[in-house]
């Protein structure tokens, strides 16, 4: 066990729906990392929180958005759906903003099937 | 703009044999590198990384990574593969912005 949340494990839905992705972070760390993980793109970086305010944004569709909240855990939200977001979706977390003293730690990813 | 190439998709080693997984880089200036690792169905796991200094770097699982800089590259090597060590393999790098850019992976599998 890694110390970071993500839930659900697996989620099924139909397109045009919307869907929450939660993860809580290893404890005592305060930035949160979104990651989508597809067989044609890799790991691309979505978003990343520190401290409740948004640090960073990557290849973050305009369908999709985040937030995390006072007590640190954050959601994904992704509206609209497509086919095409059927994806790994990874929570990583770490102590400090920019992750490059001590990584990142990843949680276990919330698979997502868009049918 | 940064960016990372791990140029095996997948490598085969017999389990006992020594590993060397390739990864180069394109970077303006020293980077932070990482490798990680990921079994199946797991998030990644950090084993390793370079920040400066010593370029030989040991991680966990009896992992080393060699940074050179004259061949932007950042190998990472076991002396004697394990079963268990069946993963796919990420090199990461962090440059300015600190948000890494990871490679496409690189699937390791082990025969007995």
């Amino acid at each position: 066990d890694s110390g970071v949340t993500q839930t659900p494990k697996h989620l099924i839905t139909a397109t045009g729906q919307r869907v929450t992705l939660r993860c809580s972070p290893r404890s005592g760390d305060l930035s949160v990392y979104w990651y989508q993980q597809s067989l044609d793109q890799g790991l691309q970086f979505l978003i990343q929180y520190y401290n409740g305010e948004e640090r960073a944004k990557g290849n973050i569709l305009e369908r999709f958005s985040a937030q995390q909240f006072p007590d640190l855990h954050s959601e994904l939200n992704l509206s609209s759906l497509e086919l095409g977001d059927s994806a790994l979706y990874f929570c990583a977390s770490s102590v400090e903003g920019t992750g490059v003293n001590y990584g990142y730690t990843f949680g276990s990813g919330t698979r997502l099937t868009v049918v | 703009a940064q960016s990372v190439t791990q140029p095996d998709i997948h490598i085969t080693v017999s389990e006992g044999a020594s590993l060397e997984l390739r990864c180069n880089y394109s970077y303006g200036a020293t980077p932070y590198l990482f490798w990680y690792v990921q079994s199946p169905g797991q998030g990644l796991q950090l084993l390793l990384k370079y920040f400066s200094g010593d370029t030989l770097v040991q991680g966990i699982k009896g992992f080393e990574a060699e940074f050179k800089r004259s061949q932007s590259s950042f190998n990472l090597r076991k002396p004697s593969v394990h079963w268990s060590d069946a993963a796919e393999y990420f090199c990461a790098l962090s440059g300015g912005s600190y948000i890494p850019t990871f490679g496409r992976g690189t699937s390791l599998i082990v025969h007995p």
